[in-house]
C-alpha cells in the first residue's frame, strides 16, 4: 500500500517563475493537506481539501498561492511568480476521514528552492 | 488561533540516557499525536492519543494524554543514535496544530 507520493522531491525555480508541487493521497484517502516548514522550524498548515472542494484554506498567502485537489489525479500546490521567502518543504498529508480524532500521513515533502 | 509550546527546543543525550519531551496549550484537544522527522523527509506518526489521561506505549516510547486535554508529554527510553531526529506533537480538533518541535541529538 502506497503512501503519501509528493513529486519532485526538489524542485529549482527562478525568481518569477511559477512552481508546480503535486501530491497523491494514500489509496482511499480522500482528505488532503498541505504544510510549509522553514529551516529550523515546524509545520505550518497551509490548505485543507476534499476532492473538488478546498475545505480551510487559512494558512495560505492570499496571493500568488492556490491549491487544487480535482476529481481525477494529484493534489496541486502552485505558487505563482516565485520569490526567495518562498524557498521552504512543503509537505502534503492525506487522511481517510475528516480531520478530527484522525490521523495525517505525510509525504517525503518537496523542497523548493528559488534562486 | 490554538497555539502549541514545545520544550525543549533541543537537546544534546548520551547514548543510553532517558529523553522526555511535552507539549502544552492554552487550548483543549481532542487528539494528541507525536511525529519523528528525520533529515530530508515527511514527519511519520509514533504515538497517537485519543483519550485525556491515556499513557502509550510504542517499544522505547511512551506517551501521555494530560488529563486536561491541554498537554502532552513523549518519554524516549534508552536512547540509540537512531532516534536522532526531530520530534513534532500535534493536537488534533477539526484541524490539526504543530509544535516547533524538540531536535534531538544522541552522542554515541
Amino acid at each position: 500500500n502506497a503512501g503519501v507520493m509528493q513529486n519532485p522531491r526538489h524542485l529549482v525555480r527562478r525568481r518569477g517563475q511559477e512552481a508546480r508541487l503535486r501530491c497523491s493521497p494514500m489509496k482511499g484517502h480522500s482528505h488532503v493537506y498541505w504544510y510549509r516548514q522553514l529551516p529550523e522550524e515546524g509545520l505550518k498548515f497551509m490548505v485543507y481539501l476534499q476532492k473538488e472542494n478546498i475545505i480551510d484554506e487559512s494558512g495560505m498567502p492570499k496571493e500568488r498561492f492556490s491549491a487544487e485537489f480535482p476529481k481525477e489525479g494529484p493534489s496541486i500546490l502552485r505558487i505563482q511568480q516565485v520569490v526567495r521567502g518562498d524557498s521552504a518543504a512543503y509537505f502534503c498529508a492525506s487522511s481517510p476521514l475528516e480531520a478530527a480524532g484522525n490521523i495525517q500521513y505525510f509525504g517525503a515533502g518537496t523542497r523548493l528552492s528559488v534562486l | 488561533g490554538q497555539q502549541l509550546n514545545q520544550s525543549p527546543q533541543s537537546m544534546f543525550i548520551q547514548e543510553g540516557e532517558d529523553v522526555s519531551m511535552n507539549c502544552t496549550s492554552s487550548s483543549i484537544f481532542n487528539t494528541w499525536l507525536w511525529y519523528k522527522q528525520d533529515p530530508g523527509e515527511g514527519p511519520v506518526l509514533l504515538i497517537a492519543l485519543y483519550k485525556a489521561g491515556e499513557l502509550t506505549s510504542n517499544g522505547r516510547l511512551t506517551a501521555q494524554f494530560g488529563i486536561t486535554r491541554k498537554d502532552s508529554f513523549l518519554n524516549i527510553s534508552a536512547s540509540i543514535p537512531s532516534d536522532v531526529g526531530i520530534y513534532f506533537c500535534a493536537g488534533n480538533n477539526n484541524d490539526m496544530r504543530f509544535g516547533a518541535g524538540t531536535r534531538l541529538t544522541v552522542k554515541p
